[in-house]
C-alpha cells in the first residue's frame, strides 16, 4: 500500500517569504506527527494531531509555525517570514489509533532558506 | 520521559554481528523500548519493540535485561546496506505519543 507522501521533497526560500509543507499520511492512521530534523541531528518533535485536533503543540519553535489537519488526512505545516535557521528537513510520520509505537516515516521536504 | 544514551558511532566489517547497546537508567514501568533505523535522505524505520527479557523480528533481536535499564540491538551478520543511523527510544505505552529522538548511533559497515 501507499506510504506517507510529502511534498515539495525540496523548497528552496528566501528569508523573509513564507512556505508550507504537505502531508498525506497512510490511509486510515488517524495520528500524524511532524519533526524537524538539521543537519547531523536527531528528530526534533514538532506538533501531534490525533483526527483533526492537536493535543500536543509544545514542539512548535515559534508563533511563526503553524500547523493544521482537515477530513482527518492531509496535514499542512506552515513556516511564516522564513528564517536562515529553519533550514532543515521536514518529517512527517503517521500511526495508527491505540497502543501502537510504529510510526510510518515520509521521505520528508528538505527546506533550504537563503 | 526517560533519557536515553547510546554510543555517536561504530564501525563493523561485513558478516560480523553488531550490537549496539542503549542505556536507559530512568525508564518507567509503562515505558517500551523501541529502535528506529535511518538510512540518508530518507524518514526513520521501525526495526524492533520489547519491555523486557528478548524480541526477534526478520531484521534484528533486541535483548532486555531484568532491570530494564540497558538493551542491546543485535544485528546479525551485517550487510553494507545496513550503513544507517541507529535510534533507541523509551516510549511511554499510553497509545499515540511523539517519539524522543536522541542523536543515534551512526553504524559504518565496511567491506
Amino acid at each position: 500500500g501507499a506510504g506517507v507522501s510529502q511534498s515539495p521533497s525540496n523548497k528552496v526560500t528566501e528569508k523573509g517569504k513564507d512556505v508550507e509543507l504537505r502531508c498525506d499520511p497512510i490511509s486510515g492512521h488517524t495520528a500524524l506527527y511532524w519533526y524537524r530534523q538539521s543537519l547531523g541531528q536527531g528528530l526534533e518533535f514538532l506538533i501531534y494531531f490525533q483526527g483533526n485536533s492537536a493535543p500536543d503543540k509544545s514542539g512548535l519553535p515559534s508563533d511563526r509555525f503553524s500547523a493544521e489537519r482537515t477530513g482527518g488526512s492531509v496535514s499542512t505545516l506552515t513556516i511564516q517570514r522564513t528564517q536562515q535557521e529553519d533550514s532543515a528537513v521536514y518529517l512527517c510520520a503517521s500511526s495508527r489509533t491505540g497502543p501502537s509505537h510504529e510510526q510510518y516515516f515520509g521521505p520528508g521536504t528538505r527546506l533550504t532558506v537563503t | 520521559l526517560a533519557k536515553t544514551t547510546q554510543p555517536i558511532s561504530m564501525d563493523s566489517y561485513e558478516g560480523q554481528e553488531v550490537n549496539i547497546t542503549c542505556s536507559h537508567n530512568n525508564i518507567a514501568t509503562n515505558d517500551y523500548i523501541t529502535w528506529y533505523q535511518q538510512f540518508p535522505s530518507q524518514g526513520p524505520r521501525f526495526i524492533i519493540q520489547g519491555y523486557k527479557t528478548k524480541v526477534t523480528n526478520e531484521v534484528a533481536s533486541l535483548f532486555i535485561p531484568a532491570d530494564r535499564k540497558s538493551s542491546t540491538l543485535s544485528l546479525p551478520r551485517v550487510s553494507l546496506s545496513d550503513t544507517a543511523v541507529y535510534y533507541c527510544l523509551v516510549v511511554l505505552n499510553s497509545g499515540n505519543t511523539p517519539l524522543v529522538f536522541g542523536k543515534g548511533t551512526r553504524l559504518s559497515v565496511i567491506a
